[in-house]
């Protein structure tokens, strides 16, 4: 079984710039997550999609952050313009949902902004 | 915040047991423990996770106490392949549909030959 897609695995980009991240999620799995984890910390959720909706997105900075989940299969995080402090590893995990909260990750795509 | 406590770094002897704790003194009734790890460049993976009883698959086996004040993650025999970061979540309380894991920092466990 196929896991998380993510792609880029690596993006460099000056700063101002806008930058996209894409995660294609496990087959069947209907919640998605974009986890942010800096250097040494834990990852931190940004947004969960229960299919299609965003049903937690608090934590996500919405002035420059934007994320999209069309029919409820792959996802987009955009980020315009990017901040020299948003460089961190950007994280896609999925999970089947309905109270199964196991969650698959990615390999994430490691963002550097100089 | 993190609702667990776990060392910072551990290390143990190729082939030996690792017994990696977790304090989670805060936790209520209805609220998991997850085992997650991540090796370096990698992103987390899924190691194991229980409510009351103890747990085991074949990657690890899950140790809670009693009172679920704190777990204990044995990988019985570790190999070079193991040492990763392993990060203690409880999950946090059912609220509606917002259901976090809330990561700490984890315990960097080194493999050593």
């Amino acid at each position: 079984e196929a896991g998380v897609v993510q792609s880029p695995r690596y993006k460099i980009i000056e700063k101002k710039q806008p930058v996209a991240f894409w995660c294609n999620p496990i087959s069947g799995h209907n919640t998605l997550y974009w986890y942010l984890q800096n250097l040494g910390q834990g990852p931190e959720l940004l947004i969960r999609y229960e299919n299609e909706e965003a049903v937690d997105d608090s934590q996500l900075p919405k002035d420059r952050f934007s994320a999209e989940r069309l029919k409820g299969v792959d996802s987009t995080l955009k980020i315009q313009p990017a901040e020299l402090g948003d460089s961190a590893v950007y994280l896609c995990a999925s999970s089947l949902g309905q109270g199964r909260d196991t969650q698959y990750f990615g390999p994430g795509t490691r963002l550097t902004v100089l | 915040d993190a609702k667990t406590t776990q060392p910072p770094s551990m290390d143990c002897a190729e082939g030996r047991a690792a017994n990696l704790p977790c304090n989670h003194s805060t936790i209520s009734g209805n609220e998991y423990v997850y085992w997650y790890r991540q090796i370096h460049s990698q992103g987390p993976q899924y190691i194991i996770h229980g409510l009351k009883n103890n747990e085991t698959n074949e990657m690890a086996s899950l140790i809670i106490t009693e009172d679920r004040k704190s777990s204990t993650l044995i990988l019985p025999h570790a190999t070079l392949r193991d040492t990763a970061v392993y990060y203690c979540i409880v999950r946090d309380s059912y609220a509606g549909n917002n259901r976090k894991l809330i990561w700490g920092l984890g315990t960097s466990l080194a493999v050593n030959p």
